[in-house]
Parts: C-alpha cells; sequence; structure tokens
C-alpha cells in the first residue's frame, strides 16, 4: 500500500521570503501523480500543483514550485515571495495511475504554515 | 457554474442516531469520493464510488455506510456503530480515466459532524 508523509506538523515563514514544506511517499508503482493541495480556514481544498511521476520536468505554477526527486520518493514544494494568503494547512497526496487503485488520493498528515507580516 | 454540494455545513447528532450527509455534483463525474479529516491525521478514505450502483470501502469505513443510485449523488450515512463520528467530513468527484487523472479531485465544502 502506497503511503504519503510530511514530517513537518507546523511551519512559518515571512512574508516576501520563500519556505520549503517537504513530503516523502513510499509506493512500488512507477506511473502516478502527486498533488499539493490548499486548505485555508475556510476548508475549501484548492489544488496549487500536480506532478506526473513520468515527467522529470518540475511542475512550475507561478510562485508554487516543486522539487520532485522520484528515486527518492520525494515530492517537496517551495513557496516564493509568501504571501499573508498563502498561510493554510497543506496536503501533498498521491494518486496512482493503475485502473484497480480506484482513482483514490492518498494524502499526507499535513504542514500548517503561518506567514508572519 | 459546475461543483460539488454538501449539506448541511453543520450537523449535531445525538449518541446512538444514524445520519446521513448530502453530496451532490453537477459535473458529470463518475468517480465520487468521502473523506473524514481529524487534526494531526490528514484525510482518510472512507468510501468511493467509480460508476453508479457500485461502491468501494475505504481505509475507514466501519461505521459508515453509503449509496450510488444515481451519478450525481453519493450520500454518506454515519450509524450509530461509528464510535467516534465527530470530525470534518468531505466529498470529492474525478471526472473517469487514466488521462484525466492528473486534474485531481473537485471538492465539497465539507461537513462538520458533532456528537452531543
Amino acid at each position: 500500500a502506497q503511503t504519503v508523509t510530511q514530517s513537518q506538523p507546523e511551519m512559518s515563514v515571512q512574508e516576501a521570503e520563500t519556505v520549503t514544506l517537504s513530503c516523502t511517499y513510499d509506493t512500488s508503482e512507477s506511473d502516478y501523480y502527486l498533488f499539493w493541495y490548499k486548505q485555508p480556514p475556510s476548508r475549501q481544498m484548492i489544488l496549487v500543483i500536480r506532478q506526473e511521476a513520468y515527467k522529470q520536468q518540475n511542475a512550475t505554477e507561478n510562485r508554487f514550485s516543486v522539487n520532485f526527486q522520484k528515486a527518492a520518493k520525494s515530492f517537496s514544494l517551495k513557496i516564493s515571495d509568501s504571501q499573508l494568503g498563502d498561510a493554510a494547512m497543506y496536503f501533498c497526496a498521491y494518486r496512482s495511475r493503475a485502473r484497480n487503485q480506484g482513482g483514490k488520493l492518498i494524502f499526507g498528515q499535513g504542514t500548517e504554515l503561518s506567514v508572519k507580516p | 457554474d459546475g461543483g460539488i454540494t454538501q449539506s448541511p455545513k453543520y450537523l449535531f447528532r445525538k449518541e446512538g442516531q444514524n445520519v446521513t450527509l448530502s453530496c451532490e455534483q453537477n459535473l458529470n463525474h463518475d468517480a465520487m469520493y468521502w473523506y473524514r479529516q481529524d487534526p494531526g491525521q490528514g484525510l482518510r478514505l472512507i468510501y468511493y464510488s467509480q460508476i453508479v450502483n457500485d461502491f468501494q470501502k475505504g481505509d475507514i469505513a466501519e461505521g459508515y455506510s453509503v449509496s450510488r443510485e444515481k451519478k450525481e449523488s453519493f450520500p454518506l450515512t454515519v450509524t450509530s456503530a461509528q464510535k467516534n463520528p465527530t470530525a470534518f467530513y468531505l466529498c470529492a468527484s474525478s471526472p473517469p480515466g487514466v488521462l484525466t487523472g492528473s486534474m485531481g479531485y473537485t471538492f465539497g465544502s465539507g461537513t462538520r459532524l458533532t456528537v452531543v
């Protein structure tokens, strides 16, 4: 079974600075997707960024980028020029491409990010 | 606009009662999912359904039941057998197929269930 681990329950960053959230996962599969979701105080889940395992190039979405290390099974999220609105719970998630897995998302425990003005 | 609607936003349950959480989507998605969120534990999968009239247990299905009679609806019943039901419940949906798997989920806004 696949697992996702976020070892940082809480992180803090100064406004306009850069912060990196860590995520590791365990799988025997070679083809899968990885995601970072943001959950602000409203508790609405928002997709931040996604990565397809067969792509070597790291995904980037504006101020958000990932460092995908497939061999190390690591998928960290870097937030540049942090803004007050980035304060939220961040979840790393894994999704198998195998048809018999039902498209399930497997989540890590989450990292609570606070942004200091 | 298309999306997922969860209701109610807050729900209170007395000991021994069954309660049903509603989840409706108009995205024409085949797959739907129920997750439970507790502090420090992330989201854990309760049940999921890939097509109408079919569903599978997730990691923490005990004390819960679901039905999928219509493509648009995937209600979750929290039964009296669920000993610790106080939690935040999230419903999600996803288009089918390997090609669309990278799109992730569309989530509802959640239901907060409290046992009183």
